[in-house]
């Protein structure tokens, strides 16, 4: 069965420091892999998302991934952290055959002014 | 419009209570979804919606039950909850089922007293 691990639990980084979240999959053929952001007491937005191509996405909020296949890996990394960045990110794997998504148990992230 | 509502923001109610969330969009999307999140925990898929037929049941007690009355709106009916089941729920929508491309709303939150 497909999982994700998002290893850190909870991250702080500093206003205008560059960000790096990890997260893990576990799956046999090449997944549909997610990143969503969910704000306090909010739904979850869907920051970007890797189907094919190009390893490299880019997405909103001047947010961008890498998927590494011979790492398993599909880390979200924004070059400088805004205070508004502040939130719960979730990764989330979707197998090509289910209708489910898998998320990770989410990163916390904390911005320090 | 990109955006799916949900009705009420906030629900308290007791066990003996009978009660609805609601969820809307006007994206012409054809499937739905519902979620529950728990505290510090990630989305678990509930039910699935496709062209108004429910699709997917994640063997959901029946004190909850689904609606979809058209395409653009997902109902969940409430009856004889328990304390256990507070939690955010989700809503979400897709282009059609599957996807993995799902847009969420801001959730209700629910208390069971």
């Amino acid at each position: 069965a497909q999982s994700v691990t998002q290893p850190d639990i909870h991250i702080t980084v500093s206003e205008g420091a560059s960000l790096e979240l990890r997260c893990n999959y576990s799956y046999g053929a090449t997944p549909y892999l997610f990143w969503y952001v969910q704000s306090p007491g909010q739904g979850l937005q869907l920051l970007l998302k890797y189907f094919s191509g190009d390893t490299l996405v880019q997405g909103i909020k001047g947010f961008e991934a890498e998927f590494k296949r011979s790492q398993s890996s599909f880390n979200l990394r924004k070059p400088s952290v805004h205070w508004s960045d502040a939130a719960e990110y979730f990764c989330a794997v979707g197998e090509g055959s289910n209708y489910k998504l898998t998320f990770g148990k989410g990163t916390l992230l904390t911005v320090n002014p | 419009d990109t955006e799916v509502t949900q009705t009420p923001k906030h629900l308290v109610m007791g066990m003996t209570n009978k009660k609805s969330l609601k969820c809307e969009q006007h994206m012409g999307h054809r499937a739905m979804y519902w979620y529950k999140q728990k505290a510090k925990k990630p989305p678990e898929l509930m039910f699935v919606y496709s062209y108004e037929k429910l699709s997917i049941n994640e063997s959901v007690p029946s004190r909850f039950s689904p609606e979809c009355p058209n395409s653009s709106l997902l109902n969940l009916h409430l009856h004889a909850l328990q304390p256990e089941d507070s939690a955010l729920y989700l809503c979400a929508s897709s282009q059609r089922w599957p996807s993995y491309e799902q847009y969420f709303g801001p959730g209700t939150r629910l208390t069971v007293t």
